[in-house]
């Protein structure tokens, strides 16, 4: 079973949409969670960090549940821009400080 | 302020050989880390610097080896090389090395043929 793992998608949604994403780790010592956005043969770039109490950045919320060890994103009005691949991290702090990765699932929005 | 500068871009290697790649951390960043993402997947934590010394390591066989400069760039080492290390190898620099902020460089596309 993977440390981190997302459903790879497609997700193919039309321009307006809400769309949402979900993430399950199995490291119950994870402290840190992020988000990361990947565009085609690009670096991960950090979209936001994920808090308990839930966190919103403009069109993006995600939320953190620490006891089901899940984690989700939102994304409301989705534009042609936010085609990518969105990428669930964790960070376990007694592992060296390594960021976990999952698989990422790849938005393709269209118009 | 410049942010984390990798080289070569992409290169290309025979089975058997061995590669050095490079990366120049962002300015005031002491923590660099390396990962190698295979086509298709996310990626995969190789190792982690600190102060020139490696604290942290992912599952990856000792052919799989670094440096950390005083300058805090650095270098991963391939050596012996597979054709299923053919990747993006990735590098990210940090300042506390806990996670946050940090920031990848652009990557090296290794092929082995």
């Amino acid at each position: 079973r993977k440390e981190v793992e997302q459903d790879p998608g497609p997700f193919n949604v039309p321009e307006g949409a809400t769309v949402a994403f979900n993430c399950t780790y199995s490291n119950s010592a994870s402290q840190s969670f992020f988000w990361y956005r990947q565009d085609c043969r690009k670096e991960p770039k950090l979209l936001m960090s994920v808090y308990s109490s839930g966190n919103e950045d403009g069109r993006f919320t995600a939320q953190l549940n620490r006891a089901s060890q899940y984690i989700s994103l939102l994304i409301r009005d989705s534009k042609l821009s936010d085609s990518a691949t969105y990428l669930c991290v964790v960070n376990s702090h007694n592992a060296g400080n390594m960021l976990t990765f999952g698989g990422g699932t790849r938005l393709m929005v269209k118009p | 302020e410049t942010g984390v500068t990798q080289s070569p871009t992409h290169l290309i290697k025979t089975r058997g050989q061995q590669v050095t790649l490079r990366c120049s951390s962002q300015s005031g960043h002491n923590t660099v880390s390396w990962y190698q993402q295979a086509l298709g997947q996310g990626p995969q934590f190789i190792f982690q610097y600190y102060r020139e010394e490696e604290n942290g390591r992912g599952n990856f066989p000792p052919r799989f080896s670094g440096l950390q400069f005083p300058n805090y760039s650095s270098e991963l080492n391939v050596n012996a090389l597979e054709l299923d290390d053919s990747a993006l190898y990735l590098c990210a620099s940090s300042l506390t090395g806990y996670g946050y902020g940090y920031t990848f460089g652009s990557g090296t596309r290794l092929t082995v043929v």
